[in-house]
């Protein structure tokens, strides 16, 4: 299993700012992913990273909005710039197994980032 | 686009069976079926996944059909911390060399009563 933990847990920002979410693992893991869930929806992928490379996005989520950052194999961050009443959600990291060929090809989450903008 | 479809939501009386049904008609052959589950204001949890075979494990039980179009999640005995929205996925396996995201559906918000 992979413990994941995700700061800040919760924040209330501004309208126009931005806001950087760390995801912290305990072990090295190649694959992270970063999802979006807006209040009583399901979740949305944003976009994969690996160590190493630029993420790679999902339709609809561009860089200049959701930069993120994978600069070792145990940690990557997300930022939400420009927010606006809109990018209120819960923002959840995830990551695959650490043994991909043995292991159930579950994915680990964390607990999320509720971010509300005001 | 998420290739399964679940019931909005289902209710089960405490102690009974949990049945939660998925279908995905367009399956793949080398698709496995995950389910997952998200518990309020928690992240997505494992539960199960299958290729063609029935599966168990200690949470739960799955039976996929024998075209493998649909599916059916079993909770043999369900209590009030299975309340939660239940994810059924279609995806390649890692192992299998596949690309390991998850795309989530709506899911089906199951509500375990006394």
């Amino acid at each position: 299993s992979a413990v994941i933990s995700q700061k800040p847990s919760r924040d209330i920002c501004q309208r126009g700012t931005s806001l950087t979410i760390q995801c912290q693992v305990d072990s090295q893991v190649t694959m992270m992913f970063w999802y979006r869930q807006q209040p009583g929806q399901s979740l949305t992928l944003i976009a994969t990273a690996n160590q190493g490379s630029e993420a790679t996005y999902e339709s609809g989520f561009v860089i200049d909005k959701f930069p993120i950052s994978r600069p070792n194999l145990t940690f990557s961050t997300l930022t939400v710039s420009n927010m606006s009443p809109e990018d209120s959600s819960i923002y959840l990291c995830s990551v695959e197994g650490e043994n991909r060929a043995r292991n159930t090809g579950e994915l680990f989450f964390g607990e999320g980032s509720r971010l509300t903008v005001l | 686009d998420a290739k399964t479809t679940q019931p909005p939501s289902m209710d089960c009386a405490e102690g009974r069976a949990a049945n939660l049904p998925c279908n995905h008609s367009t399956i793949s052959g080398n698709e496995y079926v995950y389910w997952y589950r998200q518990i309020h204001s928690q992240g997505p949890q494992y539960i199960i996944h299958g290729l063609k075979n029935n599966e168990t494990n200690e949470m739960a039980s799955l039976i996929i059909t024998e075209d493998r179009k649909s599916s059916t999640l079993i909770l043999p005995h369900a209590t009030l911390r299975d309340t939660a929205v239940y994810y059924c996925i279609v995806r390649l396996h890692p192992a299998d060399g596949g690309y390991n995201k998850l795309i989530f559906g709506a899911g089906t918000r199951l509500a375990v009563h006394p």
